[in-house]
């Protein structure tokens, strides 16, 4: 069975700074995607950043990079330069490529507070 | 292009009736799935439906139902309303059933009562 797991229910960064979210996640395949997403209070869940399970290279958006250690089962979130609007929920998320169903695994969610 | 628009964005409703949610996913996309958001927790997966047929469910009972009609937007009904049914739920449309790119509504918070 897929599972997604953070650790980390609440974190706190000052504006500026770098912030690391962490995510694990157990899947019996081979071929998976890897997502982040930020859900703000106006609910509407917005891709972070996504990675391929095939792709050995980190992926990277702007400020929001990941560290992908695939033998570990491991996928956190950078964010560098933290801004007040980074201030949000961030959930990790997988899902099996190739499955019948494209379905999304998510986590339980970090909710990241920016500190002005 | 639009995006995904749920409606409404609010309901309350008492225990054992009906309600039906609606969205209408991103124009070119095929694929909806459904999912509850309960407070505090993160989505669950409860159906996807890809060109008007069920493509896969989670693990949730069959008075939660839905429909995708020809125009691939889609409804999510839920009869004999329990407590435990108040949550978020968001609606997420993809290009196909094999594409990995979600476009999320903004969700409807279902209070029962």
């Amino acid at each position: 069975a897929q599972t997604v797991t953070q650790s980390q229910p609440e974190m706190s960064v000052q504006e500026a700074e770098t912030v690391t979210l962490s995510c694990t996640y157990d899947t019996s395949e081979s071929d998976y995607y890897l997502f982040w997403y930020k859900q703000p209070p106006s609910r509407q869940m917005i891709l972070v950043i996504r990675q391929e399970a095939y792709k050995q290279q980190n992926a990277t958006e702007n400020r929001f990079s990941v560290n992908f250690q695939k033998a570990a089962k491991s996928f956190s979130l950078k964010i560098s330069d933290s801004q007040l609007g980074d201030a949000a929920m961030y959930f990790c998320a997988s899902v099996n490529y190739g499955g019948a169903t494209n379905k999304l695994i998510f986590g339980t969610g970090t909710l990241l507070a920016v500190q002005p | 292009e639009t995006g995904v628009t749920q409606s409404p964005t609010h309901l309350i409703k008492t225990r054992g009736q009906q309600v039906t949610l609606r969205c209408s996913s991103q124009s070119g996309h095929n694929t909806v799935s459904w999912y509850q958001q309960a407070l505090g927790q993160g989505p669950q997966f409860i159906f996807q439906y890809y060109r008007e047929e069920e493509n896969g469910r989670g693990n949730f009972p069959p008075r939660f139902s839905g429909l995708q009609f020809p125009n691939y937007s889609s409804e999510l009904n839920v009869n004999a309303l329990e407590l435990d049914d108040s949550a978020l739920y968001l609606c997420a449309s993809s290009l196909d059933r094999r594409n990995y790119g979600y476009t999320f509504g903004s969700g409807t918070r279902l209070t029962v009562v």
